[in-house]
């Protein structure tokens, strides 16, 4: 079955830091994987997504993340936070049509000055 | 104007109360999701619709039902609600349903049951 794990559940940067949010994936055939992100109060809204072809994905934000079929991993890098950056983050991972997508449960992102 | 509007934005009601929540996109998407983010934020579909079509029902108890008068609206009604049922309702939209397309979310609707 399909899964996805978000092994952090909460991390926190100083602002100028980098950031990586790691994302693994459990998934028969070729994965499609999503970022998306959370702010307080609000939806989701799409960071970036991988489908084929380069495996460094280049998203919003000054966000990207590399797709490594080695290690079922999809994690998510910056490398500067912003304050800003503070938020919510789910790893999702879509493979069949007419499936829905699979989400992980989120790593929470905190920005220190 | 914003692309996928919910509302209400909160909803506190008491336990075995019926309510609807109501969901609109404006991107002239064919495909409309309804997900429930417990209180841990987990985030996990419960329909999806296709041009008024029901395409994706998860294992969601019978009390729920979504209803799409037309491919811009799915609402969803929720019968006897229980203590449970208090979560973060989120509607989405993509433009065919394909898992490769970008979902579109809106804001959310709290559901808070008492």
């Amino acid at each position: 079955a399909q899964s996805v794990t978000q092994p952090d559940i909460h991390i926190t940067v100083s602002e100028g830091a980098s950031l990586e949010l790691r994302c693994n994936y459990s998934y028969g055939a070729t994965p499609y994987l999503f970022w998306y992100v959370q702010s307080p109060g609000q939806g989701l809204q799409l960071l970036l997504k991988y489908f084929s072809g380069d495996t460094l994905v280049q998203g919003i934000k000054g966000f990207e993340a590399e797709f490594k079929r080695s290690q079922s991993s999809f994690n998510l890098r910056k490398p500067s936070v912003h304050w800003s950056d503070a938020a919510e983050y789910f790893c999702a991972v879509g493979g069949q049509a007419g499936t829905a997508l699979i989400f992980g449960k989120g790593t929470t992102l905190s920005v220190s000055s | 104007d914003t692309a996928v509007s919910q509302t209400p934005k909160y909803l506190v009601t008491q336990m075995g109360n019926d309510k609807s929540i109501k969901c609109e996109q404006n991107l002239g998407h064919d495909t409309m999701y309804w997900y429930k983010q417990d209180s841990k934020k987990f985030l996990k579909i419960m329909f999806s619709y296709n041009n008024k079509e029901l395409i994706i029902n998860e294992t969601v108890p019978n009390r729920f039902s979504p209803k799409s008068p037309d491919k811009a609206h799915l609402n969803l009604h929720i019968n006897s609600l229980e203590l449970g049922d208090s979560a973060v309702y989120f509607c989405a939209s993509s433009q065919t349903g394909l898992y490769t397309d970008t979902q579109y979310f809106g804001p959310g609707t709290r559901l808070t049951v008492l």
